[in-house]
């Protein structure tokens, strides 16, 4: 694909339930983020994989949030028991090797609605 | 640790004014500095970058000049068009582990 795929781009589920996003980076980028962006708010980092590297995890905000790269190309992201402040868009980007000065690419995001 | 703070919005301006949008920075490393542009209905989108002090980015009539001294990042355009109309964001990284953003800044450009 030309771009960085994310699926679904919208949401709706009722509190309690659990629900899981998808990011298909640009393909031979090693290197995918997982953001958050709510209203009024910057984006918020979640995690972070590089290759065949033990994730960053460093911004999962709660154990009901986890993410998973399976064969260094597509992630789930997975919320758990999903709560109301739990809304927000979602947004998965890649690169190609996670240096500092590199361009991320960025997927249109899930908008995610939590009833 | 690190962080970005950037001027509130929203930002409103008529065709051709000139623009600042205001971008400081808190980084224990020596960070490379980006502004990020979001269209309507679009993606994030890098517009510019400048990866040590006194570089300036550029990119289609905008920069920015990475002060070191004044930890700061502006963006600035000379004359802006209602194309420019989108949601801008500052960012920073010392690590390529983690990007910190600030929280956007809405530009609408009228005629």
């Amino acid at each position: 694909g030309a771009g960085v795929s994310q699926s679904p781009s919208n949401k709706v589920t009722e509190k309690g339930k659990d629900v899981e996003l998808r990011c298909d980076p640009i393909s031979g980028h090693t290197a995918l983020y997982w953001y958050r962006q709510s209203l009024g708010q910057g984006l918020e980092f979640l995690i972070y994989f590089q290759g065949n590297s033990a994730p960053d995890k460093s911004g999962l905000p709660s154990d009901r949030f986890s993410a998973e790269r399976t064969g260094g190309s597509v992630s789930t992201l997975t919320i758990q028991r999903t709560q109301q402040e739990d809304s927000a868009v979602y947004l998965c980007a890649s690169s190609l090797s996670g240096g500092v000065n590199e361009k991320l690419f960025f997927g249109s995001g899930t908008q995610l609605s939590v009833l | 640790g690190d962080s970005v703070t950037q001027m509130e919005g929203p930002v409103t301006l008529s065709e051709e004014a000139f623009l600042t949008i205001n971008c400081t920075y808190t980084a224990t490393g020596y960070p490379s500095l980006f502004w990020y542009v979001q269209y309507p209905g679009e993606g994030l989108q890098l517009l510019l970058k400048a990866t040590k002090a006194d570089d300036k980015g550029s990119n289609k009539g905008f920069e920015a000049t990475y002060r070191k001294e004044t930890t700061s990042f502006h963006l600035e355009k000379g004359s802006v068009q209602v194309s420019d109309s989108a949601v801008y964001f500052c960012a920073l990284s010392d690590t390529g582990n983690q990007f910190y953003f600030g929280t956007g800044t809405s530009l609408t450009v009228i005629p």
